[in-house]
C-alpha cells in the first residue's frame, strides 16, 4: 500500500513570496491533515478535512495560510506572503478513521 | 499546564537495556494516545496506540495507559542502537479526535 504523498521535499523561498505544498494521501483514507512541525517541537495541526469539508482550522493563520482539498482526496496548503518565522516542515497526514494518523515525509521550508 | 507534556531529555539506554518514556497529559486530552517514532531529518511514524486503561504489547514495545494519573507511557525492551530517535506523545482532543503532540523526547541508546 503506498504511504501519503507529499512535494517539494525543499523549498526556499524569500520572505514576502508564495508558496504552495501538495498533499496525496493514503487510498481510501477520507481524512486529511496539515500539520507544522517547527525544529525542537511536535507537529501543530494547521487544518484538517473530512473528505473535501473543513472539520478544523482553528490554529491555521488564515490572514497567510490557505488550503483546499478538491475531489475529497488531493490537497494543497498555501501560504502568501511567507513569513521567517512560517520555516518549518510542513507534515501532511492521512487516516481512515480519525484515529491513527499516518504522515508524509514532508516539505521542509526555508524562508530567507 | 500544556495538554501533552513530555521530558525532552536525551535519555540515555545502553544496549539491551529497557527504555522507559513517559507522558502526562490535561484533562482537556481524552483516552486515545499514541506514540511515533522521528528519526532526524523524518517524518514521524506510528508505533504504537492506545485506547483502554491498561497495558498494550507489540513485539519489543509495551505502551501502558493509567487514566486516574493521566499519564502514559512507552517501554522499549532490549533497545537497540536503531531506537535511538525522538519519540512524540500525542492524544486526541475534541469530538473530531484532534491529535495533540508532546514535543518529544530523544533516546540515545548506547553501544
Amino acid at each position: 500500500e503506498a504511504g501519503v504523498a507529499q512535494s517539494p521535499r525543499y523549498k526556499i523561498i524569500e520572505k514576502r513570496q508564495s508558496v504552495a505544498f501538495w498533499c496525496n494521501p493514503i487510498s481510501g483514507h477520507a481524512t486529511l491533515y496539515w500539520y507544522q512541525q517547527i525544529l525542537g517541537q511536535g507537529p501543530k495541526l494547521l487544518i484538517q478535512f473530512q473528505n473535501n469539508g473543513v472539520v478544523d482550522d482553528s490554529q491555521l493563520p488564515k490572514d497567510r495560510f490557505s488550503a483546499e482539498r478538491l475531489k475529497g482526496v488531493d490537497s494543497t496548503l498555501k501560504i502568501q506572503p511567507a513569513k521567517l518565522e512560517d520555516s518549518a516542515v510542513y507534515l501532511c497526514a492521512s487516516s481512515l478513521d480519525y484515529y491513527e494518523q499516518y504522515f508524509g515525509p514532508g516539505t521542509r521550508l526555508t524562508v530567507t | 499546564q500544556k495538554e501533552v507534556e513530555q521530558n525532552s531529555g536525551p535519555l540515555s539506554v545502553p544496549e539491551g537495556a529497557i527504555a522507559s518514556l513517559n507522558c502526562t497529559y490535561s484533562d482537556r486530552v481524552s483516552q486515545s494516545f499514541f506514540w511515533y517514532r522521528q528519526y532526524s531529518g523524518k517524518s514521524p511514524e506510528l508505533i504504537m496506540s492506545i485506547y483502554s486503561n491498561g497495558d498494550k504489547e507489540d513485539g519489543r514495545f509495551t505502551a501502558q495507559l493509567n487514566k486516574a494519573s493521566q499519564y502514559v507511557s512507552l517501554l522499549i525492551r532490549d533497545s537497540q542502537p536503531s531506537d535511538s530517535a525522538t519519540y512524540l506523545c500525542a492524544g486526541s482532543t475534541g469530538t473530531a479526535s484532534k491529535l495533540t503532540f508532546g514535543t518529544g523526547t530523544r533516546l540515545q541508546v548506547t553501544l
